[in-house]
């Protein structure tokens, strides 16, 4: 089974607010986490990592959470637009080249 | 796309026909990779490359195949071993073992 999952397959936020949308890892070992969003019909676009030595990284309107004691990773999106509709998924490394990905979680920003 | 190209957009195969998807890389990438992607599903890794002439079967090989040549070059080929092709199929590449992977614009296999 996948090792990495999502805890909600569908969020709606209303633009504006900020969102989180939740990861959940089942390996200990893994220590290379991404955030990645694909729009319809479209590549994954990388959005942010996090390396397992660290427990927080914020990049442009992103912050990547990892708290490795629950094996939880979570992304907050500030201020979300309606270009941030989409499907997002995580990511983890714990063999080398293979990352495996979650199911991914669709956000819709309500106008 | 971060210089990845993928042809063609759609692609269409009649029963027992082999096709090739194309991916190109021009960031110098040493390792490339081919997933595959169902609707509602995540990424399913089929092969990956670390280094020229040298590749490695995914956790769903069965039905593709890969060659890598040429550094910039990963093209997968569905062989009419792969009973159910029908998917969107994404190349990506990294520059080297833990590193980030980059997308491509992907592929839509269809079978006639």
């Amino acid at each position: 089974g996948e090792s990495v999952g999502l805890h909600l397959p569908t969020l709606s936020v209303q633009e504006g607010d900020n969102s989180i949308i939740n990861c959940a890892y089942s390996n200990s070992a893994s220590d290379y986490f991404i955030w990645y969003k694909q729009e319809s019909g479209k590549g994954p676009q990388f959005i942010i990592d996090i390396r397992s030595n660290m427990d927080k990284r914020q990049g442009q309107r992103v912050t990547v959470l990892l708290n490795k004691t629950v094996k939880h990773l979570s992304l907050q999106i500030a201020a979300t637009q309606p270009g941030d509709s989409a499907v997002y998924f995580c990511a983890e490394t714990f063999n080398d080249y293979k990352l495996s990905f979650g199911a991914g979680t669709t956000v819709t920003v309500r106008a | 796309d971060g210089g990845i190209t993928q042809s063609p957009k759609y692609l269409f195969r009649k029963e027992g026909q082999n096709v090739t998807l194309s991916c190109e890389q021009n960031l110098n990438h040493d390792a490339m990779y081919w997933y595959r992607q169902d609707p509602g599903q995540g990424l399913r890794l089929i092969y990956y490359s670390q280094i020229v002439n040298d590749f490695q079967k995914g956790d769903i090989a069965e039905g593709y195949s890969v060659s890598r040549e040429k550094k910039e070059s990963f093209p997968l080929t569905v062989t009419s071993a792969q009973k159910n092709p029908t998917a969107f199929y994404l190349c990506a590449s990294s520059n080297g073992n833990f590193e980030t992977q980059y997308f491509g614009p992907g592929t839509r296999l269809l079978v006639l």
